[in-house]
C-alpha cells in the first residue's frame, strides 16, 4: 500500500523536553511539508522540503527543525523553544511543489 | 494576504438531501483549489483539485466549482449519506506555483440517518 505513515499517533512529553516526530512517504514524492493544526484555526505550514538535502521554514517555523537526508522521510524534532506546541501535526507530501498533497494520519502532541 | 474563510462553520442535513459547502478566497490570483476531508482525530482526504483555468471537477457524488473573478469555490455533494460526516476544508494555492497553501477553518458537516 502506497502512502504516508506518522508515528506515533498519541506522543505525551513534559515541558522542556525535544521530542521528534516521524513521517514516512513510499509515493516516490519530491515535496514533503508539515503543518500544524490547532483547535478554531487552518492549517498552519511549519517546514516544507522539494528535494533531499533542502528545507524552507513556513510561516511558524520557530521552535522547530527538520531534516531530510532521505527522500522518504522528513522528521520534526519540536524544541523546548516552542512555546506552545500541544497540537495535531500532519505531515504531507506531493510529487512536487504546485501538485496534489496528500496528508497523513497526523500525531497529536501533548506537553504537560 | 491571502484569507479562505468557510461559512458557515457547522451544518446539519438529513440524509439524502443535496448540498453546498462555500469556500471564498480574498485574492483571485490563485494557482489551484483544494478540498479536502477531515475524518475526527484523522489526517486530511484530497477530495477534488481544480486549477485555475478550470471552471469544476467531478468525483462520484462530489462536484466542484471554481470562479475565480469573485473569489469562490462551492463543493455540491449529492445525495448526502450519514459517511459523509466529517469537516471540509478548501485550500487555495496562491498564484506563481508558491509551496504554500493557505487553508479555511472548515465546515462541519452533520448527516442524520
Amino acid at each position: 500500500d502506497g502512502g504516508i505513515t506518522q508515528s506515533p499517533k498519541y506522543l505525551f512529553r513534559k515541558e522542556g523536553q525535544n521530542v521528534t516526530l516521524s513521517c514516512e512517504q513510499n509515493l516516490n514524492h519530491d515535496a514533503m511539508y508539515w503543518y500544524r493544526q490547532d483547535p478554531g484555526q487552518g492549517l498552519r505550514l511549519i517546514y516544507y522540503s522539494q528535494i533531499v538535502n533542502d528545507f524552507q521554514k513556513g510561516d511558524i517555523a520557530e521552535g522547530y527543525s527538520v531534516s531530510r537526508e532521505k527522500k522518504e522521510s522528513f522528521p520534526l524534532t519540536v524544541t523546548s523553544a516552542q512555546k506552545n506546541p500541544t497540537a495535531f501535526y500532519l505531515c504531507a507530501s506531493s510529487p512536487a511543489l504546485t501538485y496534489e498533497q496528500y496528508f497523513g494520519p497526523g500525531t497529536r502532541l501533548t506537553v504537560t | 494576504k491571502q484569507e479562505v474563510t468557510q461559512i458557515p462553520a457547522a451544518l446539519s442535513v438529513p440524509e439524502g438531501e443535496n448540498l453546498v459547502l462555500n469556500c471564498s478566497f480574498t485574492d483571485s490570483a490563485i494557482y489551484n483549489l483544494q478540498w479536502f476531508r477531515q475524518d475526527p482525530g484523522k489526517g486530511l482526504t484530497s477530495l477534488l483539485l481544480i486549477q485555475s483555468s478550470q471552471r469544476e471537477q467531478t468525483s462520484g457524488r462530489l462536484n466542484a466549482s471554481l470562479d475565480k473573478s469573485s473569489g469562490r469555490s462551492t463543493l455540491y455533494i449529492a445525495a448526502s449519506q450519514p459517511g459523509d460526516s466529517a469537516t471540509y476544508l478548501c485550500a487555495v494555492r496562491p498564484q506563481g506555483g508558491s509551496e504554500k497553501l493557505v487553508f479555511g477553518k472548515g465546515t462541519k458537516l452533520t448527516v442524520n440517518p
